[in-house]
């Protein structure tokens, strides 16, 4: 069956970077595409971006454009979002997810806190 | 930017009582691209309905999506205990995605 298996837990200062990883299986990675969804404490879901499964070309949301990256590696099966820049609004759960638009699978989530 | 809002904010029921959630969007909808997800404390969301009306495999057809345009819903039959949940919809017509705030299914 599809999994999606992100990393760990992590906290960050304001100004740092992160990047989350999403190891895939169960399908195949390089025909599917893959979005990142994120989730503040107490709000709504919050789309970020999408990558192309085969191609690799990205789109983002523009309130992230500039500090957000999706990159893969299909030789992994593994997905990545790194998000610059941070601040402690950037406190939430971080998604990857497997589609272009519908979220058909998501992983099991990784707390991001930023925290001086 | 579409903007989903969602009604009621918190629907109170019992077990075996039928759950009707709406979602309603700032501008139409392409395609009725609407979906909707279950998402349970500490979990992720999970797929339930997508296309307005389409569910999503394996779910129970105690689920039902259903809408056009603006005006969306989702109404879930006979409620078991499981389906106690924070409920999102979603619009993937525009080019930038967006969900509703959830609306929670809570036991009486």
């Amino acid at each position: 069956q599809v999994q999606l298996v992100q990393s760990g837990a992590e906290v960050k200062k304001p100004g740092a970077s992160v990047k989350v990883s999403c190891k895939a299986s169960g399908y195949s990675f390089d025909r599917n595409d893959m979005q990142w969804v994120r989730q503040a404490p107490g709000q709504r879901l919050e789309w970020m971006g999408w990558i192309h499964g085969g191609y690799g070309y990205t789109r983002y949301s523009q309130k992230f454009q500039g500090r957000v990256s999706i990159t893969s590696d299909t030789s992994a099966s593994t997905g990545y979002m790194e998000l610059s820049s941070l601040r402690s609004e950037d406190t939430a759960v971080y998604y990857c997810v497997r589609g272009e638009r519908v979220g058909w699978d998501w992983g099991q989530g990784t707390l991001v806190t930023v925290s001086s | 930017e579409i903007v989903l809002t969602q009604s009621p904010g918190t629907l109170s029921l019992s077990p075996g009582e039928r759950a009707t959630l709406s979602c309603r969007a700032s501008q139409s909808v392409n395609s009725n691209y609407v979906a909707w997800y279950q998402q349970k404390p500490g979990q992720a969301p999970r797929l339930l309905v997508h296309g307005a009306s389409s569910r999503a495999t394996g779910i129970s057809d105690r689920f039902s999506g259903g809408g056009s345009g603006t005006d969306f819903t989702l109404t879930i039959n006979t409620l078991e205990p499981e389906d106690f949940a924070v409920y999102y919809c979603q619009q993937y017509g525009d080019s930038l995605i967006t969900f509703g705030p959830g609306s929670k299914v809570e036991i009486k």
